[in-house]
């Protein structure tokens, strides 16, 4: 594809309930980041990946947060046991040369 | 403890004129800074970034420059157009830390830039 996408765009949870979220990079970029947007603020660091390596994941809030990146395409972030303040849009963006960072649309999260 | 600032949440500017965003940053390991623009329920779009070893970088009409004595930036738009309203993100990296590899950015709270005909 032309750009970085995520699904599924917008995801409505029960708190408690375990989410995942999908991103498909930019073809060909290898390295890989999330992060999560609150109201009114900007995109706060969750993790990267280099290729299939979970490099840093100093921004990850809890334990209750996981990401993956198998197979160094596709990374899935996973929310266990959600909780409303984890409502945000989170945000996966795709590197090649490790500066300029290009952003999918987001999933906007809803904890009920 | 915030390390990129905006101070401005919000700008006016008539069609026309010259835009101009401020943002500040407090981490001297700070070496490399974007722009992004983001309209409502999209992702950050890229704009402009420069090093720190630039003090000035040109793309069309958006110029960023960079004050790195004074660890200030400001991205300028010349002439404003109606589609540059959008919210704009200043964003920094520590690119060539030593630890090697990408870097998470670390973004302000955003300038909500309205340009008005």
């Amino acid at each position: 594809g032309a750009g970085v996408s995520q699904s599924p765009r917008y995801k409505v949870a029960k708190r408690g309930q375990d989410v995942a979220l999908r991103c498909d990079p930019i073809s060909g970029h290898v390295s890989l980041f999330w992060y999560q947007q609150a109201l009114g603020q900007g995109p706060e660091f969750l993790t990267y990946f280099q290729n299939e390596a979970q490099l840093d994941k100093s921004g990850l809030p809890s334990d209750r947060f996981f990401a993956e990146r198998p197979e160094g395409s596709v990374s899935t972030l996973k929310i266990q046991r959600t909780q409303q303040e984890d409502s945000a849009v989170y945000l996966c963006a795709s590197s090649f040369t490790a500066d300029t960072q290009y952003f999918g649309p987001g999933t906007r999260l809803t904890v009920l | 403890d915030q390390q990129v600032k905006q101070n401005s949440p919000s700008l006016s500017v008539q069609e026309g004129r010259i835009s101009i965003l401020n943002c500040d940053y407090t981490n001297s390991m700070f070496d490399y800074f974007l722009w992004y623009k983001k309209y409502p329920a999209e992702g950050p779009t890229f704009l402009i970034s420069i090093s720190s070893i630039k003090d000035k970088n040109e793309d069309g009409r958006f110029t960023v420059f960079l004050n790195k004595s004074a660890k200030h930036l400001s991205l300028h738009i010349v002439p404003s157009q109606p589609g540059d309203s959008a919210v704009y993100f200043c964003a920094a990296s520590a690119f060539s830390d030593p630890g090697g590899g990408a870097d998470g950015l670390t973004f302000g709270k955003g300038t909500h830039l309205i340009i008005q005909p």
